[in-house]
């Protein structure tokens, strides 16, 4: 099972809208509304932000937005923040019943 | 409050054998799915293998399938992998991680909790 395909990196201003894809096939991404994001600091253990392309968790910021065209999924974070500088990994159920991650996204906030 | 906590990890030499665990506390812990995730250092997230609540369903990424084994025990709130030929490239953090979804048939494989993690190295 491959990796999703993530941009090694992306950025933005504060205030500024900012969108990570992640692109599967359709025996992932493509073929279940199962996408998850996680968002993961240096050192510390990854956290749920969204699930099932487009739910936030409890707790997670409306800033944070999720959605899904074919085989692609996307992370939408509007009114960026310094504190939203970190890395964000997409995740996808697959035909083979298990889990595949993207290749992980660093965010930089200028 | 949820906590997961890992342990034993440590360095081990090719073609030898760990066991991991992971004490679990805060919840319910057999109606829930359980997984383990790990981290190579300085490389993105890949899932291991997750657990059924009553332990009769199992699943595995194909790079550990037929070395690695996960296991656990609802009596003590444990879960457990383990690892056995291992190789230079599962050299990682291991991080033990709860499914969402509360008493679910199929596993949700979204994870709301995940312990610190362990870091396991394999090297001569």
């Amino acid at each position: 099972q491959s990796a999703l395909t993530q941009p090694a990196s992306v950025s933005g201003s504060p205030g500024q809208s900012i969108t990570i894809s992640c692109t599967g096939t359709s025996s992932d991404v493509g073929g279940y509304d199962y996408v998850s994001w996680y968002q993961q600091h240096p050192g510390k253990a990854p956290k749920l932000f969204i699930y099932e392309v487009s739910n936030r968790p409890s707790g997670v910021s409306i800033r944070f937005s999720g959605s899904k065209s074919g085989n692609t999924a996307s992370l939408t974070i509007s009114g960026l923040q310094a504190e939203d500088e970190a890395d964000y990994y997409c995740s996808s159920y697959t035909s083979s019943s298990t889990l595949v991650f993207g290749g992980g996204t660093k965010l930089t906030v200028l | 409050e949820v906590q997961l906590v890992e342990s034993g990890g440590g360095l081990v030499q090719p073609g030898g054998s760990l066991r991991l665990s992971c004490a679990a506390s805060g919840f319910t812990f057999s109606n829930y799915w359980m997984n383990w995730v790990r981290q190579a250092p300085g490389k993105g997230l890949e899932w291991v293998a997750n657990i059924k609540q009553d332990g009769s369903e199992k699943y595995y990424v194909d790079s550990v399938k037929g070395r690695f084994t996960i296991s656990r025990d609802n009596a003590n709130n444990s879960l457990y992998l383990q690892m056995n030929s291992l190789r230079a490239e599962d050299t990682a953090v291991y991080y033990c991680a709860k499914d969402l979804d509360y008493d679910n048939v199929w596993g949700s494989y979204n994870f709301d909790y995940w312990g610190q993690g362990t870091l396991v190295t394999i090297s001569s």
